[in-house]
């Protein structure tokens, strides 16, 4: 079965620090997504990705964050200078096709800002 | 009002139990509805779409009532294998697939 594939699994960095999330979607799927999950807390979507911009983003996704999809394959997220309430579970997703279904999580990164 | 709102529980039911969990909605313009499982610490993983006439997947029937907003599921015959966190999910009303969710209620099934 297709995989959304994330890496890396775990991150450290310090605070101020620059991160870069990395994601492989499923080839075929046309629609990109980053979520994060908070320990504790619930599921709360960042961005979306269509067409080579951005289609929608959250309050959460603000002038610290980016998104690319530099070379067709990968799709990264970008925190520019990481603060500790960056700290979370960051899930990238992809969907092929305008309905709402068919929707692939990845395994997550895991980042720790100390 | 919280755009998603579920009982976080947890739910604590014996082998063999049958278990419902609910949830309200608050944005009328959601399209599509699902129920996801997640496991600690993992990624939410889609366990069931959720259409107003109700559908059925072996022990697990979801039900949507659009005119209150609200969606159920029923999980029967609980297996220790059910423990986990059941999200609620909706789309939002753009038309960009964003998905919404809800807290979350954990169930533990208990032998």
């Amino acid at each position: 079965e297709p995989e959304v594939t994330q890496t890396p699994s775990h991150q450290v960095t310090q605070m101020g620090q620059e991160v870069i999330l990395r994601c492989v979607p499923i080839s075929n799927h046309l629609y990109f997504y980053w979520y994060r999950q908070i320990l504790g807390q619930k599921v709360e979507f960042l961005v979306s990705f269509y067409n080579n911009e951005i289609s929608e983003k959250s309050e959460i996704f603000d002038d610290q964050f980016s998104v690319e999809r530099p070379d067709g394959s990968n799709f990264t997220l970008k925190i520019r200078s990481t603060k500790l309430e960056d700290s979370a579970m960051y899930f990238c997703a992809s969907k092929p096709r305008t309905t709402n279904y068919g929707y692939t999580f990845g395994s997550g990164t895991r980042l720790t800002v100390v | 009002r919280k755009e998603v709102e579920q009982d976080p529980g947890p739910f604590n039911v014996p082998e063999g139990a049958t278990v419902a969990f609910n949830c309200t909605y608050s944005n009328s313009a959601s399209q599509s509805f699902f129920w996801y499982r997640q496991d600690c610490r993992k990624e939410p993983k889609l366990l069931m779409s959720v259409y107003s006439s109700g559908n059925e997947d072996g022990r697990f029937t979801a039900q949507l009532n659009r005119a209150s907003q609200y969606i159920s599921l029923l999980i029967r015959d609980s297996k220790l294998s059910d423990s986990a966190t059941y999200l609620c999910v909706v789309t939002g009303s753009s038309n960009t697939g964003k998905l919404i969710f809800g807290q979350g209620t954990t169930l533990q099934v208990k032998p």
